[in-house]
């Protein structure tokens, strides 16, 4: 099993673009998270999903956007990037809060 | 808005002493975890306590959570330069969606 998996691992990007981050998970759970994690802040939850088709906003949703059409898979999108999106973007499955989270190896973005 | 505190943020050891971190919170859990996280990773779960008074023990890691729920301790003894890495409270509650984490507490354990 890979567990769960990231892409990209890096990326840089000029303010205003746009990208996606793709994330896929093998274990079948039900719940997925998008966190981001700054110096000094720990984990902030950005969206999350507690099942295919449906998302939720978490703590710090401004600026992103996410859909869950698969049960493997959770997306996270920049619709227009901004230097304060600048961070280390990490994902998390689970089968409920209740239980271990499982994270990927996250994507370090710097957005210029 | 439920908040993990975790103190202190930032520990710098020699190798062979004791240390506790400690993670603190006005709210109750229903579980209190804790994760280590090393450079350029993601965290992994070292324990999860559930009962309020509950002592787990991992080699050389002692967790302890609370008897009121609200709070949790990570005691290590003798300290390696392994243990380096940032430790990471979470709490959750039974039929929430979310999990609540601390800002982390960074220790480096030097040879």
């Amino acid at each position: 099993n890979a567990g769960v998996t990231q892409t990209p691992k890096f990326r840089v990007l000029k303010t205003g673009q746009s990208m996606t981050l793709l994330c896929a998970q093998d274990m079948n759970h039900e719940y997925m998270y998008w966190y981001r994690q700054d110096p000094g802040m720990g984990l902030r939850l950005i969206h999350y999903s507690v099942g295919e088709g449906t998302t939720a906003k978490g703590e710090v949703p401004d600026g992103y956007n996410v859909s869950r059409l698969k049960k493997q898979n959770f997306l996270l999108g920049l619709e227009s990037a901004a230097p304060s999106q600048t961070s280390v973007y990490f994902c998390a499955s689970t089968e409920s809060s209740y239980n271990e989270q499982f994270f990927g190896p996250g994507t370090r973005l710097t957005v210029l | 808005t439920q908040l993990l505190e975790q103190s202190p943020q930032f520990l710098s050891i020699q190798e062979g002493e004791n240390l506790t971190v400690y993670c603190n919170s006005s709210s109750v859990f229903s579980s209190l975890q804790w994760y280590r996280q090393e450079p350029g990773e993601g965290p992994v779960l070292l324990v999860t306590v559930v009962t309020g008074g509950e002592v787990k023990k991992l080699k050389r890691l002692t967790f302890q959570f609370g008897d009121a729920r609200k709070d949790s301790s990570l005691h290590i003894t003798a300290a390696q330069p392994g243990d380096t890495g940032l430790y990471l409270c979470a709490g959750g509650r039974r039929g929430g969606f979310k999990t609540i984490f601390g800002a982390g507490t960074r220790l480096f354990v030097k040879a």
